[in-house]
Formats: C-alpha cells, structure tokens, sequence
C-alpha cells in the first residue's frame, strides 16, 4: 500500500495564478482532509470530507475549494494564490466512524511570490 | 473554547536521558488524546492514543504518555532518547461533539544533543 500519497511536493505560484493539489489514499478510508502547516501554529484545518461527494469547511477555509469526486482522491484548489497562501499543506484520511486516527501524506510545500 | 497547549516550543536533551512533553487541554469532557511525531521533511505518524482506560498507554518507538484528569493533562514520556528521536511532536485532542475534528497543539521540537 501507498498509504497518503500528495503530488506535487513542491510548487512556486506567482500571485493570482491557481493551482490544484491532488491527495490519494488507498485504504479505502471515509474521512478526509486537508492542512496547512505554519511555523509555531501547529496544524490548521482547511476542508475535510466525511464521504465522497461530500465536503466541509474547517477552521481556515478562505480562498481554497476542494472536491471529493472519488473516495479515494481529495483536490484542494486555489483558485487566485496569495503569498498568505504559502505554506506546507498535508492531506490525512482517516478510516472513519470517530477513529480519529488521521494518516497524513508527505507534503507540499507551495510558495506563493 | 477548546484548545491544546503544548508551552514548550523545543525542548534540548542528551543522548540517553529521559524525556517529557508537556501537553495541557481545555474541554469540559474527556476528550480522545493522541500525540503524533512529525519527522524532519515528513508527514505526520500517531505515536499513541487514549481513548478510555487504562491512563498510562503505551506507543511505538518506547513512548509512552500518560492522562492525568484533574490536570487536563496527557503528557509525552520516554526513558532514553536516541538521536532518531529529533523531530517535532504534536499532541491533539478528538472532541466527541466536535464534527470530525481534531484539534492540534502547535508543537514541540526535540532536539538531541550528542
């Protein structure tokens, strides 16, 4: 098993281009999600999704979409990128039903100029 | 409002000393607790959890934490670190009405000395 895989791992966007992050897992897990990582704040959630076709925003949802056509993909798009955006995003799946436990992908880290 | 307070941005130990993280939370409830390590250029791994129980769980790399109540506390504790150990570790918290949340602490960096 792969596992999270998340592509690309790295990304440098000029201000207002857009760019979609693609997250795929293999676990056939219900739930998942997408962060973003900044230094000395932990990890903030942007969107998460309990089931395909289904999506939800989370603590920081601003200026990012998600889809969850597929059980096993979760997109994270910008549709106008601002330097506020760059950061490390990580996507999780979890197998769901309350289990909490998140299994998180690599990374990518995107720059936004 | 629910939060997770991890008050040590990094943390410096030996080679072989012991090690404690400290994790303090806020929530009316027993919450789930997990702490998960995130290695440098990495994803992160859940290290342990508490769901119910036993208040001392055990986890993988010779982790343990224990859930002390009435300090709203689930601190992280190994005997004896190894360099592999340096890394960052998050501890977080599973809401039972939080709509599939976890709620993160912004982490400690563990770093080893030789």
């Amino acid at each position: 098993n792969a596992g999270v895989t998340q592509t690309p791992k790295f990304r440098v966007l000029k201000t207002g281009q857009s760019m979609t992050l693609l997250c795929a897992q293999d676990m056939n897990h219900e739930y998942m999600y997408w962060y973003r990582q900044d230094p000395g704040m932990g990890l903030r959630l942007i969107h998460y999704s309990v089931g395909e076709g289904t999506t939800a925003k989370g603590e920081v949802p601003d200026g990012y979409n998600v889809s969850r056509l597929k059980k096993q993909n979760f997109l994270l798009g910008l549709e106008s990128a601002a330097p506020s955006q760059t950061s490390v995003y990580f996507c999780a799946s979890e197998p769901g039903l309350f289990s909490y436990e998140q299994y998180f992908g690599p990374g990518t880290r995107l720059t936004v100029t | 409002a629910q939060s997770v307070t991890q008050p040590d941005i990094h943390i410096t130990v030996s080679e072989g000393a012991s090690l404690e993280l400290r994790c303090n939370y806020s929530y009316g409830a027993t919450p789930y607790l997990f702490w998960y390590v995130q290695s440098p250029g990495q994803g992160l791994q859940l290290l342990l959890k508490y769901f119910s129980g036993d208040t001392l769980v055990q986890g993988i790399k010779g982790f343990e934490a224990e859930f002390k109540r009435s300090q709203s506390s689930f601190n992280l504790r190994k005997p004896s670190v190894h360099w592999s150990d340096a890394a960052e570790y998050f501890c977080a918290v599973g809401l039972m009405d939080s709509n599939y949340q976890l709620i993160w602490g912004a982490g400690t960096k563990l770093i080893i000395k030789p």
